[in-house]
Order: structure tokens, then sequence, then C-alpha cells
């Protein structure tokens, strides 16, 4: 199916682990993002791609890595979880950045570390 | 810096109320405007945008317009159902100094809730 993927949808790990969430997209789209949704903060920006091999720091990069080795794949890694990165995780892919291109958001994958 | 203040939610209204949910943007330069809606358990998609000042914005009843004058970007419907109960985001794209990308910035959203 075209569009853009998270997997897992749900997650429970405990505090220290390292977790992967994967993200895929069909579009070929240049860009790739992820987000972060905590109440009272809505969404914010972890990381971001503009295309395979090149990626950058958002507005809360700390304790997350991510790769890009091919167009349509943007994992993210929390290498050691902590309680705080309990949230719910958007990934999203735009053609190009900034305006008018939106951004195509997947389901979200709902995380929670004990 | 840039960034969206939204009105505080949650938003309750009866079926085919009028709905204004008001946003206010703070960005140097001219940013294009954006309200992404996320439905239950989904991601967030595009609802409508406008890219320059006076520009309106319109999909599914839904209707903005870039106030340039009040930097406002207020979404307006003239008579809401019940589907349209979701998480409402404003949101703005502009040039980000730090890396010459643009940059899109979301309000914390405002919830609905429409009931028959």
């Amino acid at each position: 199916d075209a569009g853009i993927t998270q997997s897992p949808r749900y997650k429970i790990t405990e505090t220290g682990r390292q977790v992967t969430l994967m993200c895929h997209q069909t579009w070929s789209h240049s860009y790739m993002f992820w987000y972060r949704q905590d109440l009272g903060h809505g969404l914010r920006l972890i990381y971001y791609s503009a295309a395979a091999d090149i990626t950058d720091k958002g507005e809360v990069p700390d304790g997350y890595v991510v790769s890009r080795s091919k167009t349509e794949n943007f994992p993210l890694t929390l290498e050691s979880a902590t309680r705080s990165q309990t949230s719910v995780y958007f990934c999203a892919s735009s053609e190009w950045q900034g305006a008018p291109y939106e951004q195509f958001f997947g389901p979200g994958t709902r995380l929670t570390v004990l | 810096g840039n960034s969206v203040t939204q009105m505080e939610g949650p938003v309750t209204l009866s079926e085919e109320a009028f709905l204004t949910i008001n946003c206010t943007y703070t960005a140097t330069g001219y940013p294009s405007l954006f309200w992404y809606v996320q439905y239950p358990g989904e991601g967030l998609q595009l609802l409508l945008k406008a890219t320059k000042a006076d520009d309106k914005g319109s999909n599914k009843g839904f209707e903005a317009t870039y106030r340039k004058e009040t930097t406002s970007f207020h979404l307006e419907k003239g008579s809401v159902q019940v589907s349209d109960s979701a998480v409402y985001f404003c949101a703005l794209s502009a040039p980000d100094l730090k890396t010459s990308y643009d940059k899109v910035i979301f309000g914390p959203g405002t919830s609905l809730s429409v009931i028959p």
C-alpha cells in the first residue's frame, strides 16, 4: 500500500533498554521527520533528514539516534530509554521542505517506558 | 523566535454550531500557514493552507484567512458535524536562520468534540 507506515504501533519497554521505531514511506519523498507528541507541548521535532545519508537535529534530539541509508526508511533509535521518553512518536515525510509542501504523517507509535 | 499560539481547549459544540478556533503567530519574514487535523488514533493530515497575506484556504467546509495585519489564521466552519471531532493544529513554515531550511512549527493543538 502506498503511504507512510510506522512499526510497531504500540511498544512497552523498560528503562535502559534500546528501542528502535521504524518508519517507511513509498512516495520517494526527499524529506523525512520524527516528532514526539506530548500533552501541553504539541508536536516537537526530534530529527529530520533531507535525503539519504543526510540528517540533522531538531528541537529535542537528546537521547535519540537516527539513520537514513535508504530514501524510504528513517528509523529512530532510543539508545537507553528513559521514562521521560514515554510519548507518541510520529514520522512524517515531505516532497520538499517548507511551504507550500505539506507533511504527510504516519499513524504514530505509542511508546511507554516503565 | 517563531511561534504559534492557539486557543485553549477542549472545545465542545453541538452539531450544526458555528466553529472558530483562534490561531496567532509570531514570525520573521513571510511564513506560510497551515491547519492540520488529527482524528482519534491517527496521524496528522493537512486540512488547509495559505501561503501569502489575504489568501483564504478552504477544505471540507473549513476556512481560514491569512491576516498579516493581525498575525492570525483563525479556523472557521459554519456548521460542525460529529465527524469533525478531532484535534486541530495550527502551524507555520518559515526559514530557519540557523539552517536556511524552512522549519515547520506546530501549535499545541485544540481538541474539538461535537455532540449530537
